[in-house]
């Protein structure tokens, strides 16, 4: 089956040093991807969508000087947390859709200290 | 953006127990796909429905697409403590953009042995 890959699976940094990401599609060409942030116990939160080879589509609200989102294959996306604070820990999620449906990464813990 | 109106938003239940939780929505949607999460995972697919009235069963889940396309229903048979986790129904719109899914806010599940 459709397999995404997203790493790290967790990271601490250090507040205003900036983060990177990954998210790949293993075994299928994602012809869109999706980036999510989750708080404790509360439903996934849409922050941008991006097609390969352009710019990405960020929701209200959310800073594009800040999350960093490039999506440069079919196979890969990249999400860049900027300049990190405290309130920007949180739980990052990718999905990818393509081969039949959408497939999630197994998510990404970032804490700022 | 919109979100799916998804309930119980938690279940206390007993091993072998049925459990049955629904979303609701005010658009139409053209497919409904229902997850579950682990601590700490991402979502993974349970059941992705595509057509108004599809009843789709995957070993000890059946879900429901309803005939007014504003609502599916997700049913466990005879749970297991494995079936533990945050259940969460997500819905592409029917005219949304760029393939984006609504997520309900989830029912967490906890099954006592």
């Amino acid at each position: 089956g459709a397999v995404v890959s997203q790493h790290p699976s967790w990271v601490i940094c250090k507040s205003g040093t900036s983060v990177k990401i990954e998210c790949r599609s293993l075994d299928f060409q994602a012809t869109t991807m999706f980036w999510y942030r989750q708080f404790p116990k509360q439903s996934l939160m849409l922050m941008a969508t991006s097609n390969e080879g352009s710019k990405a589509t960020y929701e209200q609200g959310v800073e594009k000087d800040k999350f960093l989102i490039n999506h440069a294959s079919l196979t890969l996306s990249t999400l860049t947390v900027t300049s990190a604070h405290p309130e920007d820990s949180s739980f990052y999620i990718c999905s990818a859709r393509g081969g039949g449906g959408y497939t999630f990464g197994s998510g990404t813990r970032l804490t700022v200290v | 953006g919109q979100q799916l109106n998804q309930s119980p938003q938690s279940m206390f239940i007993q091993e072998g127990e049925d459990v049955s939780m629904n979303c609701t929505s005010s658009s139409i949607f053209n497919t409904w796909l229902w997850y579950k999460q682990e601590p700490g995972e991402g979502p993974v697919l349970l059941i992705a429905l595509y057509k108004a009235g599809e009843l789709t069963s995957n070993g000890r889940l059946t879900a429901q697409f309803g005939i007014t396309r504003k609502d599916s229903f997700l049913n466990i048979s005879a749970s297991i403590p494995s079936d533990v986790g945050i259940y969460f129904c997500a819905g592409q719109e029917l005219g949304g953009s760029n393939y984006k899914l609504t997520f309900g806010k989830g029912t967490l599940l906890t099954v006592n042995p």
